[in-house]
């Protein structure tokens, strides 16, 4: 069955760095987009970047462009994603999702990111 | 970006009840549309994607419709498990975007 388990979140400081993985199981990653989606505490869900299967085509959203980098190691069957300049609104439960044709069908439990003096 | 805007943002409504929940887009999106549900703690639940496919395992007392920049989630027979929140979300444009939610709440 698919699985996708996040970890690295954490407590960091306002302008610190932190990189998040996502480790996947049970269907061939290197076939697929993957996505990383974040909710702030008691908000909504915000879409954050997406890579190709390749990793030749990424996209952010405007909020994280430029401090933000995602990438994949489809030996490893893995997705990061490397944080810089964390900022108090960066402050979020971030998700990885499999991107099928551009709709998320599979998710992971999450990992809390919090940046925090 | 394309702005995702669904109504209402939260109601009340009863085991049984048929409910629709409304999305429009600010612009055309043909039918690159997928609904998710989320109950509290856990990650989106992906219901519906292509305006009205039914993903694999979602009862079929959940459907949606619509195209171009107007969308319904409709539930027929809401049962307890239903109370969640919903989530809209384009993916027409690659800056995919998701609505703000509804909540369905218990009366």
């Amino acid at each position: 069955q698919v699985q996708l388990v996040e970890s690295g979140g954490g407590l960091v400081k306002p302008g610190g760095s932190l990189r998040l993985s996502c480790a996947a199981s049970g269907f061939t990653f290197s076939d697929y987009y993957m996505s990383w989606i974040r909710q702030a505490p008691g908000k909504g869900l915000e879409w954050v970047s997406y890579i190709s299967s390749s990793g030749s085509t990424i996209y952010y959203a405007d909020s994280v462009k430029g401090r933000f980098t995602i990438s994949r190691d489809n030996a490893k069957n893995s997705l990061y994603l490397q944080m810089n300049s964390l900022r108090a609104e960066d402050t979020a439960v971030y998700y990885c999702a499999r991107a099928s044709r551009g709709y998320s069908d599979y998710w992971g439990q999450g990992t809390l990111v919090t940046v925090s003096s | 970006a394309i702005r995702m805007t669904q109504s209402p943002s939260s109601f009340s409504a009863s085991t049984g009840d048929r409910v629709t929940i409304t999305c429009r887009a600010s612009q055309g999106i043909s039918s690159y549309l997928a609904w998710y549900q989320q109950k509290p703690g856990k990650a989106p639940k992906l219901l519906i994607y292509a305006a009205s496919t039914l993903q694999s395992g979602v009862p079929s007392r959940f459907s949606g419709s619509g195209s171009g920049t107007d969308f319904t989630l409709t539930i027929s027979c809401l049962q307890s498990e239903d109370f969640a929140t919903y989530y809209c979300q384009q993916y027409y444009s690659y800056l995919r975007t998701f609505g703000q939610g509804t909540k369905v709440e218990i009366k």
